[in-house]
Formats: structure tokens, C-alpha cells, sequence
């Protein structure tokens, strides 16, 4: 899996779009990108994944910069439920493995 | 409802002790994981196994073994619990295929303290 690489920590107003990034600059052709978040001491929730076209689902838009390297996760319109732990993996799809880097704890401030 | 099951939600061992994790699926899951949680360094990968007998190390094996005697089992060891072990520990499953990330379902977490 490539390695990915997030700020450590951010900080968003209640009810503005939270953007956060991440770095993946040696993704190969066969790894898609998945986000996902945990709240508290719960296990990681799934949020949305893509390979290089952008996403949109309930929960958030995925958007994928045209070279790969790197990605930005948007919650539209945050609430304080999304204050979380959110994790970015580069990973290729026939790949079982599942491993976690150190995320960015996103702070939604009312 | 239940899918991931893990033996304890809390637990206290002596340095030296043999600790034993319980994980129990009931999906049928092939994958299963076990990660420990630290305040800063997100999740770490332990082990984990794609099939029964079958494991293969995470990033952080050392001082830990596990055991997949049972599809739906899969056990952590700590076969001389160290005060630097103390964590929470989650377990994990995922069904085999193509990208199915999104079916990777996690218990509820152990928090070990070893004293």
C-alpha cells in the first residue's frame, strides 16, 4: 500500500464544509483511495472510496486530483457528530489487507 | 445484531502474565484483524489472518502471536504481557474479495492495562 500522509489535526466551524487532505504521491495505478473515520474508542467507519474520478455519497464528496498524488475529503456541512479521527489509505482492491495510519482528529467547534 | 465480539471490555494483567484475546465474528468472514490503539498513533496492525491456520504480520508483531483454529476465532496472545503493551485493542473482520472495504466491521475494543 502506498503510504499517505494527513495533518495531524484540524479544526472546522459548525455547519461549514470541512476539507481534508491528503498526500499520497506514490499511489500506483491499481490503488484506489478510501477514507474513513472513527468517533472515540469505536472502530473505524467506512466513508467513501475512489480510484481517480471524484465521489459523492450520503456522508461526504471525495475529490482526486487529476495525478493521483493526492485527495480531499469534504463533509458539506459539518456538525459537532463529526468531530472524529478521519484515516485516508491507499490501497489496491484485490488487496485483504487493511492497515491504518495516525488520521487527522477533525474538531467541529459549534 | 451482533457481528464482532471480543471477550473483555476491560482487563488488568500482571507484567509477565500470558494474556489471552478473545474475537469472535459471525458473518461468515474470511479476514480478521487485530489492531491496538494508542493516543497519537492511530491504528496499528498487530496481525491478521485470511484463513483458517493462516496469519500474516501486521506492522507491530513483536511480542504478540495469534490463533485461527476456527473461521469465526481469532485469538491474540501476549505470551509475556509487558507494561508497554497496555492499549486498546480492537478486533476486526472483513469478508475475501475485491475491495469490500466497506464490509470491514470492528468490536468493540479491549482496553488492557498492564500493571
Amino acid at each position: 500500500d502506498a503510504k499517505t500522509t494527513q495533518p495531524p489535526s484540524m479544526d472546522c466551524a459548525e455547519g461549514r464544509a470541512a476539507n481534508l487532505p491528503c498526500n499520497h504521491s506514490t499511489i500506483s495505478g491499481n490503488e484506489y483511495v478510501y477514507w474513513y473515520r472513527q468517533i472515540h474508542s469505536q472502530g473505524p467507519q467506512y466513508i467513501i472510496h475512489g480510484l481517480k474520478n471524484n465521489e459523492t455519497n450520503e456522508m461526504a464528496s471525495l475529490i482526486i486530483t487529476e495525478d493521483r498524488k493526492s485527495s480531499t475529503l469534504i463533509l458539506p456541512h459539518a456538525t459537532l457528530r463529526d468531530t472524529a479521527v478521519y484515516y485516508c489509505i491507499a490501497r489496491a482492491y484485490n488487496n485483504n489487507d487493511m492497515r491504518f495510519g495516525a488520521g487527522t482528529r477533525l474538531t467541529v467547534k459549534p | 445484531d451482533v457481528k464482532v465480539t471480543q471477550s473483555s471490555r476491560y482487563l488488568v494483567k500482571r507484567t509477565g502474565e500470558k494474556v489471552f484475546l478473545e474475537c469472535v465474528q459471525d458473518m461468515d468472514h474470511e479476514n480478521m484483524f487485530w489492531y491496538r490503539q494508542d493516543p497519537g498513533l492511530g491504528l496499528r496492525l498487530i496481525y491478521f489472518s485470511y484463513d483458517v491456520k493462516m496469519k500474516e504480520k501486521g506492522d507491530i508483531p513483536e511480542g504478540y502471536s495469534v490463533s485461527r483454529e476456527k473461521k469465526e476465532r481469532f485469538s491474540l496472545i501476549l505470551e509475556s504481557a509487558s507494561t508497554n503493551q497496555t492499549s486498546m485493542y480492537l478486533c476486526a473482520s472483513t469478508p475475501l474479495g475485491y475491495g469490500r472495504a466497506w464490509e470491514q466491521y470492528f468490536g468493540p475494543g479491549t482496553r488492557l492495562t498492564v500493571t
